[in-house]
């Protein structure tokens, strides 16, 4: 079954501090693993996305971590703001095999405190 | 550029009743998706449309279809409406280029069964 699992379901952080959300899946045919960002009210936006031929990409404060022998990926979110409160997904696709349907994980709701 | 745009932003239905919504992908993209988002379920996909065929659907019953448009927009349908399809229906549209083209979300639909 095609199935991404989020942990954890909610996270409170210190400015300035590290936020780390967790996903696992079981597909091993999924190829595309993006994170999106959705606010109150908006639709889900897409942050950063990584292919399994790498290890780790970072993008400004934001940072996938993949392991593909786990079937693991992450996104920290470094030097955490309160403008980073919101609820983030990650996501799984079969994208480079043509195949687009994105599977999400449940999401994570962030919250930073000043 | 305008985004994805959904309608209507609010819809609320009785038990049994039929539901009709409708999304505008940007401009040049030819792939729709519909996801339902419900409270604690993260989002689950429902359909995805692609140069007006549908290309696959999520497990969800036939009371739930779609179409696409020659101008590639798209609707989605919910017949005999039941108090559990109550959430909020989020229309996506992507570049069908092998499937790792960002997929961009409109704000959503907030379906509301009484």
């Amino acid at each position: 079954q095609q199935q991404v699992k989020q942990s954890p379901q909610s996270l409170i952080v210190q400015k300035g501090g590290i936020s780390i959300i967790n996903c696992a899946y079981e597909n091993t045919a999924f190829d595309y693993f993006p994170w999106y960002q959705q606010f109150p009210g908006k639709g889900p936006a897409l942050l950063i996305a990584i292919r399994p031929d790498v290890s780790e990409k970072k993008e400004g404060r934001f940072t996938i971590s993949f392991n593909k022998s786990a079937k693991q990926f992450s996104l920290h979110i470094m030097d955490s703001q309160p403008g980073d409160s919101a609820t983030y997904f990650c996501a799984a696709s079969m994208g480079y095999s043509g195949y687009s349907t994105l599977t999400f994980g449940k999401g994570t709701m962030l919250l930073v405190s000043p | 550029e305008a985004g994805v745009t959904q309608s209507p932003t609010h819809l609320i239905k009785t038990r049994g009743q039929q539901a009709t919504l409708r999304c505008s992908p940007i401009s040049g993209h030819t792939s729709v998706y519909w996801y339902q988002q419900a409270l604690g379920l993260g989002l689950q996909f429902l359909l995805w449309y692609d140069e007006g065929e549908e290309r696959n659907r999520g497990n969800f019953p036939p009371r739930f279809s779609g179409r696409q448009f020659p101008n590639y927009s798209s609707e989605l349908n919910v017949n005999a409406l039941e108090l559990e399809d109550s959430a909020l229906y989020l229309c996506a549209s992507s570049l069908n280029t092998g499937g790792t083209s960002e997929a961009f979300f409109g704000q959503g639909t907030r379906l509301t069964v009484v």
